[in-house]
């Protein structure tokens, strides 16, 4: 199965910051997809990032907000621009692993 | 669009009970079925995995079932312990493009 490590794991930013979150993982993938869990909700998926390729966004977020590096097979970053509360989440890469999704820790953010 | 929602929301159970928890979702056209758990403030665990040629897998002391035209799966858990305390997700993958789709979540508190 594979490891996948996220940095950083945690962090507390200002309004108006960004902040870049990188995902690693110890194989290579096609797939990675980034997703966000808002404070006592479920999982939202975020978009798809391809390598070689603009990732793929679901619908209410854009990639002025969420820009998505995906450099090669086994890393991605995702960027959260202009930060607000609002933004105050766990966010999550995952990978197709075996039919179904493996996930990293998560990166736990503090916009205050 | 796809729906997926998980009754109950919340549940306490004295340790040793046998368990069942619910997810359904609205198109039952979907792909593979996914379970993970949830610790707080932590990442995703992958539980079982349920492909769409399958009805149920076991691991353990836990065992998925999926009927997709009733759209539902349950997942029971044999003799509860208080380390299962987590919040419990399911997930499904509706197009075959690994973009899982999450319902609601059930916290699990297993009392010793």
């Amino acid at each position: 199965s594979a490891v996948i490590s996220q940095k950083p794991s945690r962090d507390i930013c200002q309004r108006g910051t960004s902040l870049t979150i990188q995902c690693q993982v110890d194989s290579q993938v096609t797939m990675m997809f980034w997703y966000r869990q808002q404070p006592g909700q479920s999982l939202t998926l975020i978009a798809t990032a391809n390598q070689g390729s603009e990732a793929t966004y679901e619908s209410g977020f854009v990639i002025d907000k969420f820009p998505i590096s995906r450099p090669n097979l086994t890393f991605s970053t995702l960027t959260v621009s202009n930060m607000s509360p609002e933004d105050s989440s766990i966010y999550l890469c995952s990978v197709p692993m075996g039919g179904g999704l493996a996930f990293g820790p998560g990166t736990r953010l503090t916009v205050t | 669009k796809q729906e997926v929602t998980q009754i109950p929301a919340a549940l306490s159970v004295p340790e040793g009970e046998n368990l069942v928890l619910n997810c359904s979702f609205t198109d039952s056209a979907i792909y593979n079925l996914q379970w993970f758990r949830q610790d707080p403030g932590k990442g995703l665990t992958s539980l079982l995995l349920i492909q769409s040629s399958q009805r149920e897998q076991t691991s353990g002391r836990l065992n998925a079932s999926l009927d997709k035209s009733s759209g539902r799966s349950t997942l029971y858990i044999a003799a509860s312990q208080p380390g299962d305390s987590a919040t419990y997700l399911c997930a499904v993958d509706t197009s075959g493009t690994y973009k899982y789709i999450f319902g609601t979540g059930t916290r699990l508190k297993v009392l010793a």
